[in-house]
């Protein structure tokens, strides 16, 4: 079955530390995977796609097959990263998308 | 544009009624998704709807049930409300119907079941 795990609820790291939140699946085939965020009174906003390979506010993800992974990391973190962020995978065949968990990542000052 | 909006924001029901959620999509989106979001867990994905026509589900039962208007907004209805049913729920459109296309959520309605 396909599946996104999250196994951290909570990180919590020092302001100018490096972050990793961490995403495994499981998928037949080639995954695409998203990484989505929703700060605090905010809405569920997407940060970035794999296939896109981009860096978002200094986020950036690898799509690594051998381990399936997709882990979310930035070199520096901000205060303003303090959000709840979950890794999801899309399930064409019923236009599903798969959500993790979740982490909460709080920034300390 | 105010995004995808939703109504109510809150609703409080008891056991054994009925409820229905609205879902206004962003002006050009034709595709809506729900999902249900329990306290603690990611969003689990209830319907897809595109051109009022259902092209997903998730494991719901179903007490749950969904349509799409001709202005691409869409509500969202359960049945004999259970006390697991407690969530909060979400609503996304797109602007296609590919699952692999952004989709940009609404701020949610609170159910809560008593």
């Amino acid at each position: 079955a396909q599946r996104v795990t999250q196994p951290e609820k909570l990180l919590s790291v020092f302001k100018g530390a490096p972050v990793e939140l961490k995403c495994n699946y499981s998928y037949s085939g080639s995954p695409e995977l998203f990484w989505y965020v929703q700060y605090s009174r905010q809405r569920l906003q997407l940060l970035l796609r794999h296939i896109s390979r981009e860096s978002i506010k200094g986020f950036t993800a690898d799509l690594n097959k051998g381990e399936t992974s997709f882990h979310l990391k930035k070199p520096f973190a901000q205060e303003e990263d303090s959000a709840m962020y979950y890794c999801a995978l899309p399930r064409a065949s019923n236009y599903q998308l798969i959500w993790g968990a979740g982490t909460k990542l709080i920034i300390k000052p | 544009d105010a995004g995808v909006t939703q109504s109510p924001t809150h609703l409080i029901k008891t056991r054994g009624q009925q409820v229905t959620l609205r879902c206004s999509p962003i002006s050009g989106h034709k595709s809506v998704s729900w999902y249900q979001q329990v306290l603690g867990q990611g969003p689990q994905f209830i319907f897809q709807y595109y051109e009022k026509e259902e092209r997903g589900r998730g494991n719901f039962p179903d007490r749950f049930s969904a349509r799409q208007f001709p202005n691409y907004s869409s509500e969202l209805n359960v049945n004999a409300l259970l006390l697991g049913d407690s969530a909060l729920y979400l609503c996304a459109s797109s602007g296609g119907t590919s699952v692999y296309n952004e989709q940009f959520f609404g701020p949610g309605t609170r159910l809560t079941v008593l």
